[in-house]
Order: structure tokens, then C-alpha cells, then sequence
């Protein structure tokens, strides 16, 4: 069975502060796919990134970085320079390559970031 | 605009009335699938369907059921809704089931049962 752990449920913090959001999965798949979501206070759910399990290169974008370690089955999230306008619940999320989970994409619990001005 | 489309954004409604949430998606995805989010207990996936006339339990699928008689259009349908369907349901679509494709959610309905 696949399972999603975001261990931190709230993390506070001040604008420009950098912050990383921890993600841990467990999968028998030898090939899968990691997604982080954004759940702005308006309530929908917006695509972040997605990775798959052969690609550890780290990627940025803009404030956004994503550090993947399959030997510990990691997909942590950082934010540099944190912005108000980054408070949301963000979702790490799995989903395996072949469809034998029949496309279902498994969420962790989420992790409530809120950005202090 | 790709986009997933989910209607009604609110809806309030009384035990035992039946109701139809609509979703459609102008992508041409092949999968789609509802999920619910509960506080506690996150995001759950409720049907999906690989296809047109393809469609299958997830895994909290008491209380709904689904069709997919085109493409483009999955509706969830709560024939006789309880409060413990009280929840923010999302309506998303993927190219296909495999795992490259992400899914793409709606905007959310919010779904209160009294």
C-alpha cells in the first residue's frame, strides 16, 4: 500500500524567512510519481510539481525548490523568501507509474504554512 | 482555458434529497475521479473512471454513485445525502491513469447536509 507522511501539520513563519515542508512515502513501486499541491484559503487545489522516481535532480523554480532523496524516501519543499501570499496547505501527494492503483493519487495529510508579515 | 469545471461552488440541502454535483473537463483527459476532503481525514478518493462507460469504487464509495456517458463529463450523485457527506468534494482529470500525467482539480464544492 502507498502512504504519504507530512509530519509538521502547521508551521509559522515570518515573511522572508525560508521554509521547508517535509514529505515521506512508502510504496512498493519500483517506478512512481511525487506531486506537491497548493491549497490556497479560497479552497482549490493547485498543481505545484510533479516528479518521477528516476529523476533526483532537485528543481527550482523561482522561490520554489524541491529536494528529492529516493534512499530516504523524501520530497521536501522549500520556500525562500516567504511571501504572504504563500500561506496555504500544501499536499504532497503519490501515485504510482503503471496504474495499478488505478490512478488514484495518494495525499499526505497536508501541512497548514502560515506567512507572518 | 484547460480547466476542470465543478457546479455548484456551494450547496446546502437537506437529509434525503437527492442531488447531482456536475464536473466537466475540456482537455480531453481519459481518467477522471471525485475525491472528498474531511478535516482529520484528508483527501479521499470516492470513484474514478478510466474511461467513457469505465468507472469504479474508490475507496469511500457508500453514499454516491457516478456515470460517464461522455468524455468530458463526470457527475457525482448523492441519492439520498446524510450529514456524514457534509464535506468539500473535488471533481479531477488526468490524461490517463498512469502516473505521469498529474491530475487536475476543480475548484471544490461544499457540500453542507442538515
Amino acid at each position: 500500500a502507498q502512504k504519504v507522511t507530512q509530519a509538521q501539520t502547521e508551521i509559522s513563519v515570518v515573511e522572508k524567512e525560508d521554509v521547508t515542508l517535509d514529505c515521506v512515502y512508502e510504496t512498493r513501486d519500483t517506478t512512481y510519481y511525487l506531486f506537491w499541491y497548493k491549497q490556497p484559503p479560497s479552497g482549490e487545489l493547485v498543481f505545484l510539481i510533479r516528479r518521477n522516481s528516476f529523476d533526483e535532480q532537485n528543481e527550482i523554480s523561482g522561490r520554489y525548490s524541491w529536494n528529492f532523496q529516493k534512499s530516504t524516501s523524501s520530497f521536501n519543499f522549500t520556500i525562500t523568501a516567504s511571501q504572504v501570499v504563500d500561506s496555504a496547505v500544501y499536499f504532497c501527494a503519490l501515485r504510482d507509474a503503471g496504474g495499478t492503483s488505478y490512478g488514484k493519487l495518494t495525499f499526505g495529510q497536508g501541512t497548514i504554512l502560515t506567512v507572518h508579515p | 482555458e484547460a480547466q476542470v469545471t465543478q457546479n455548484p461552488r456551494y450547496l446546502i440541502t437537506v437529509t434525503g434529497k437527492k442531488l447531482t454535483v456536475t464536473c466537466s473537463q475540456n482537455m480531453n483527459h481519459e481518467y477522471m475521479s471525485w475525491y472528498r476532503q474531511d478535516p482529520g481525514l484528508g483527501l479521499r478518493q470516492i470513484y474514478y473512471s478510466m474511461n467513457v462507460e469505465v468507472t469504479d469504487k474508490g475507496d469511500v464509495p457508500e453514499g454516491y454513485k457516478v456515470s460517464r456517458k461522455e468524455k468530458r463529463n463526470f457527475p457525482l450523485i448523492l441519492e439520498s445525502p446524510s450529514p456524514n457527506q457534509t464535506s468539500l468534494y473535488f471533481c479531477a482529470s488526468s490524461l490517463s491513469r498512469t502516473g505521469g500525467s498529474p491530475l487536475h482539480f476543480g475548484n471544490g464544492t461544499r457540500l453542507t447536509v442538515t
